[in-house]
Order: structure tokens, then sequence, then C-alpha cells
């Protein structure tokens, strides 16, 4: 069965310092799609980034940057020089039945807090 | 283009009472999903749709029916609410690459 992980319930940081979200998923499709979401504290769900499983290049969106490394079946997000606008909850999430339009299995969230 | 609008935003009912909640999206995507967000369990899918007048269901779909008569709305409906279903719920929609949500419900149930 699918799983995603995100053993980092809660993470604090000052602003500017670098920071990195964990994922790690389970899966036994060979063809699946990886996404983050952000939830800012104002509640709604923030797509950032989706990524296929034949893809394993890094990605990077300014201060953000993803690495999927399927020999470990991780998905890792970086947040750069974090700001205070960077806190909120972030999810890792996984489709399944091996399209990107299936069902999302999400981990239970990392809140990262970015103190001034 | 107001993507994925959910109504109402928050609602209290007392147990036993009933509510629909909708969801709307205006940019002509075929896949709608309805999740529950609860503290520490991150979202949960309810019921799902592949397209106008087919549902199915989810990973918790037990106490909610839910019906898509036209592509861009999707109903979830509570018939018996109980305390148990007190959460936050996000309607979902996607043209096959990723959800794009909506702002959320907050349902309390007494």
């Amino acid at each position: 069965a699918q799983k995603v992980t995100q053993a980092q319930t809660e993470i604090s940081v000052v602003e500017k310092e670098d920071v990195t979200l964990d994922c790690v998923y389970e899966t036994r499709d060979t063809t699946y799609y990886l996404f983050w979401y952000k939830q800012p504290p104002s509640g709604e769900l923030v797509f950032l980034i989706r990524r296929n499983s034949f893809d394993e290049q890094n990605e990077i969106s300014g201060r953000y940057s993803w690495n999927f490394q399927k020999s470990t079946s991780s998905f890792n997000f970086t947040i750069t020089a974090s700001q205070v606008v960077d806190s909120a909850v972030y999810f890792c999430a996984l489709t399944e039945g091996g399209g990107s339009q299936g069902n999302l299995i999400f981990g239970k969230g990392t809140k990262l807090s970015v103190k001034p | 283009n107001a993507g994925v609008t959910q109504t109402p935003k928050f609602r209290v009912l007392k147990t036993g009472q009933s509510m629909t909640l909708l969801c709307a999206q205006d940019m002509n995507h075929e896949y709608m999903y309805w999740y529950r967000q609860d503290p520490g369990m991150g979202l949960r899918l309810i019921h799902y749709s592949v397209g106008e007048g087919t549902t199915a269901k989810g990973e918790v779909p037990d106490g909610y029916n839910v019906s898509r008569l036209k592509k861009q709305n999707f109903l979830l409906g509570l018939e018996s609410a109980a305390p148990s279903q007190t959460s936050v719920y996000f309607c979902a929609s996607s043209p096959g690459t990723a959800q794009f949500f909506g702002p959320g419900t907050r349902l309390t149930v007494l």
C-alpha cells in the first residue's frame, strides 16, 4: 500500500537559515507522481510542485528546491534563506494508482516556523 | 476565474442534523475530490469523481454521500451528522495533473 512519511512534525528556524523538509514514500507502482503543498496559517492549500517517477532531475524555483531520489524513495524540499512568510505546514503527497490524476495520499505534514 | 470555491465556509450542526457542502470549479476540470483534514492526520480522501455523473469511495467514505450532476459541481452530504465528523473539509479539482484546492469548510458537530 502507498504511504508517505514526513518524520519531522515541527521545525523552527531563524530567518535566513536554510531548511530541508524530509519526505519518504512507499509505493508498488512503477509510475507515480509526487507533490508538495503548502498550507499557510490562513488555511488554504497551495500547490508547489509535481514530479513524476521518471524524472529524477532536481528542480529549483527561486528559493525552493526539490531533491528526488528513487534509490532512497525520498522527495525532499529545501527552502534557502528562509523568510517569515515561509511559515506554514508543508505536505508531501503521492498519487495512488499510477496516474497524475489519481487520488493523493498525504503525509501528516511538517509545521515550519520561521522566526525573525 | 474563481478557481475552486466552497460553500459554506463555516457551519455548526447538532448531532443528527443533515447538511450539504457545495464545491464549484470554473476551470472545466474532469476530476473532483473531497478530503477531510483532522489535526495530526493530514488530509484523507472521502469521495472522488472522475467525471460528470460518476463518483467513487475514497479512504474514509462512511457517513458521507456525494453527487456530481454537473461537471462544475461536486456536492458532499452528511445525512446524520456525528461529532466524529467535526473537521475541515477541502474540495479539490484536477485537469489530470495537479489537484487544486478550495479554501475549506470548517464544520463542527455538537
